[in-house]
């Protein structure tokens, strides 16, 4: 079954330190990837995505994520958090061989961004 | 450009009623997807419609039922309403094909008393 785990529930981190939030997926084949964030109230906004190609992409607000095959992960990072990054991050699985656009979502990442 | 439009924002409903919620897409796409988001959990995928035909659904019972229309707007239909079903419904649009991107409304939100 598809499934994706993000480990980690709340992460705080301080304002201009980097951050690393942890996606592993499984799936019967490569995936297309994504990552999602949803300010409280909100919907979801897409960071970024991985197709093929370049295994580390780059998004909107400077993130960047790295598709790692062999561990079957798809972290998302930034070199350098701001306050405004506070939010809920969703890391989620599409597939590649349909049409279909079914999207599994992980549990979600609370990201906290201290002064 | 208006992005995905989702309408009501907020609904409170009791159980046993019945209730409909609405989604229009983004300009240009033709497959509206609706998820369930419960407090503190990922979405889920309900099902998803292209050319007014359900073509893929997700776990969820029948009572969940939708409809799309010829302007690629689309409607959830939730029937007898449990207390579980209080959640953010999300609805996304995409183009239909691989690997196109979702994009996603602001939701509403039901409360189911």
């Amino acid at each position: 079954a598809q499934s994706v785990t993000q480990p980690d529930i709340h992460i705080t981190v301080s304002e201009g330190a980097s951050l690393e939030l942890r996606c592993n997926y499984s799936y019967g084949a490569t995936p297309y990837l994504f990552w999602y964030v949803q300010s409280p109230g909100q919907g979801l906004q897409l960071l970024l995505k991985y197709f093929s190609g370049d295994t580390l992409v780059q998004g909107i607000k400077g993130f960047e994520a790295e598709f790692k095959r062999s561990q079957s992960s798809f972290n998302l990072r930034k070199p350098s958090v701001h306050w405004s990054d506070a939010a809920e991050y969703f890391c989620a699985v599409g597939p590649m061989n349909t049409g279909f656009q079914k999207l599994v979502f992980g549990t979600g990442t609370r990201l906290l961004v201290s002064p | 450009d208006a992005g995905v439009t989702q309408s009501p924002t907020h609904l409170i409903k009791t159980r046993g009623q019945q209730v409909t919620l609405r989604c229009s897409p983004k300009s240009g796409h033709d497959t509206v997807s609706w998820y369930q988001q419960a407090l503190g959990q990922g979405p889920q995928f309900i099902f998803q419609y292209y050319e007014e035909e359900e073509r893929q659904r997700g776990n969820f019972p029948d009572r969940f039922s939708g409809h799309q229309f010829p302007n690629y707007s689309s409607e959830l239909n939730v029937n007898a309403l449990l207390l579980g079903d209080s959640a953010l419904y999300l609805c996304a649009s995409s183009l239909e094909g691989k690997g196109e991107t979702q994009y996603f409304g602001p939701g509403t939100r039901l409360l189911v008393l």
